[in-house]
């Protein structure tokens, strides 16, 4: 069965250090969605693409967040500088198309804790 | 404002035993409603999808109703078993076949399952 691919499973990283997450989602799905998962939270979106486009970040917090996915493939999530808020799962989804209809896949998640 | 909530929060059951989760959502338009479950540290894996016209859907011994009259949907789950300890989140799609929508999380309802 396929399957988003996410790395690394775990992360601890120091206050005010770069940090970055990959993923590789389902292949063919167009598009992708970051997530981030506050324990005892739901999954809160912080950005999704089409293709290589992001077509919402509006909960982004551009200031230290980032993301791409150059070739329309694989992502990278960053986070510069990390702080203790940061910690949290970082969960990739991947669907065949728009949102409305079509299945999500999700990753097993990238666990951040920021010491 | 789109919204979902679930209830009750978390939940503790014996071995065996049927359990019944809750989910009411306030989401228009209304394109299709999700469970999930998922496991401690790991990404949500969709148990079943349910589209307007549907009220019944089964996976297993996982059964999920919904009403889209009274916006209310239900995850049945029959003669429990220690696995069947997780989290379970409703996911509302919000949007048209097709068209990039969004998904409402509810914040889940924790299972605990006793021997």
């Amino acid at each position: 069965e396929a399957e988003v691919a996410q790395s690394p499973r775990y992360k601890i990283t120091e206050k005010s250090q770069a940090v970055a997450f990959w993923c590789d989602p389902i292949s063919g799905h167009a598009t992708l969605y970051w997530y981030r998962q506050i324990l005892g939270q739901g999954p809160e979106l912080l950005v999704q693409f089409q293709d290589e486009s992001v077509v919402d970040d509006s909960q982004l917090p551009k200031d230290r967040f980032s993301a791409e996915r150059l070739k329309g493939v694989d992502s990278t999530l960053k986070i510069q500088p990390a702080e203790l808020g940061d910690s949290a799962m970082y969960l990739c989804a991947s669907s065949p198309g728009g949102s409305g209809f079509y299945g999500y896949t999700f990753g097993s998640g990238t666990r951040l804790t920021v010491v | 404002k789109n919204q979902v909530e679930q209830s009750p929060q978390s939940l503790i059951i014996l071995e065996g035993k049927n359990c019944t989760l809750q989910c009411n959502y306030t989401v228009s338009p209304f394109s299709n409603l999700r469970w999930y479950k998922q496991d401690t540290g790991r990404g949500p894996v969709s148990l079943t999808i349910m589209t307007f016209s549907e009220n019944t859907k089964s996976n297993g011994r996982y059964t999920a109703t919904l009403d889209a009259d009274t916006k209310q949907s239900s995850l049945h789950i029959t003669a429990s078993q220690l696995s069947d300890s997780a989290s379970y989140i409703c996911v509302v799609s919000a949007g048209y076949g097709g068209s990039q929508g969004n998904l409402i999380f509810g914040k889940g309802t924790k299972l605990s399952v006793k021997p």
